[in-house]
């Protein structure tokens, strides 16, 4: 069964510090993808990254990164130098070849200035 | 660029009452996929329809039912409305065969049971 995990319910950070995201993901499937989405309070589900399976490079996205890891299925995700317009509910995704994606519970981060 | 459209964006309903909420898919998008996000919690799938078939299903309840039309909308159906049936629902389109199926999310309808 798919399976995503974020440990962390809650991080709370002051603007300017780095901040990193943990998930961990359970498949069989050997072809799947990982996503990344931010929710602000307006409630939109706002599309950060996707990741397939074959493919473990790493990516930077101006102050976002992503650290993707097959040998511990981990797909995490770090916001460098945050700022207060950070603040949100970050969720983790999988899909495999079903299409539908399965989120993790999510992080909510608190930037404070 | 379009976008995916639901409507309403709010939806304030009794006990028991029937909702219905639309989803129009990106144009030249075949598939639609609905979720549900109760309060603190993550959106969970609930069904997709490709060209107009039902292609998936997730945890739906019985009281809920959905169907896509021949211009690609799709409505979910929600009859004999609970309290628990509070929460977002959100609609994502893709098209298949382009890279990876990307699902492009809708802003979500705010159900609100009372």
């Amino acid at each position: 069964a798919q399976k995503v995990t974020q440990a962390q319910t809650e991080i709370s950070v002051v603007e300017k510090e780095d901040v990193t995201l943990d998930c961990v993901y359970e498949t069989r499937d050997t072809t799947y993808y990982l996503f990344w989405y931010k929710q602000p309070p307006s409630g939109e589900l706002v599309f950060l990254i996707r990741r397939n399976s074959f493919d473990e490079q790493n990516e930077i996205s101006g102050r976002y990164s992503w650290n993707f890891q097959k040998s511990t299925s981990s797909f995490n995700f770090t916001i460098t130098a945050s700022q207060v317009v950070d603040s949100a509910v970050y969720f983790c995704a999988l899909s495999d070849n079903t299409d539908k994606l399965i989120f993790g519970t999510g992080t909510r981060l608190q930037v404070f200035p | 660029a379009a976008g995916v459209i639901q409507s309403p964006r709010h939806l304030i309903k009794e006990k028991r009452e029937t909702a219905t909420l639309k989803c129009y898919p990106i144009p030249r998008h075949d598939t639609v996929y609905w979720y549900q996000q109760g309060p603190g919690q993550d959106p969970q799938f609930l069904i997709s329809f490709y060209e107009k078939m039902q292609s998936d299903k997730g945890s739906i309840p019985d009281r809920f039912s959905a169907q896509q039309f021949s211009d690609y909308h799709s409505e979910l159906n929600m009859s004999s409305l609970e309290l628990g049936d509070s929460a977002l629902y959100f609609c994502a389109s893709s098209l298949v065969g382009t890279a990876y199926n990307e699902q492009f999310f809708g802003p979500g309808t705010r159900l609100t049971v009372l």
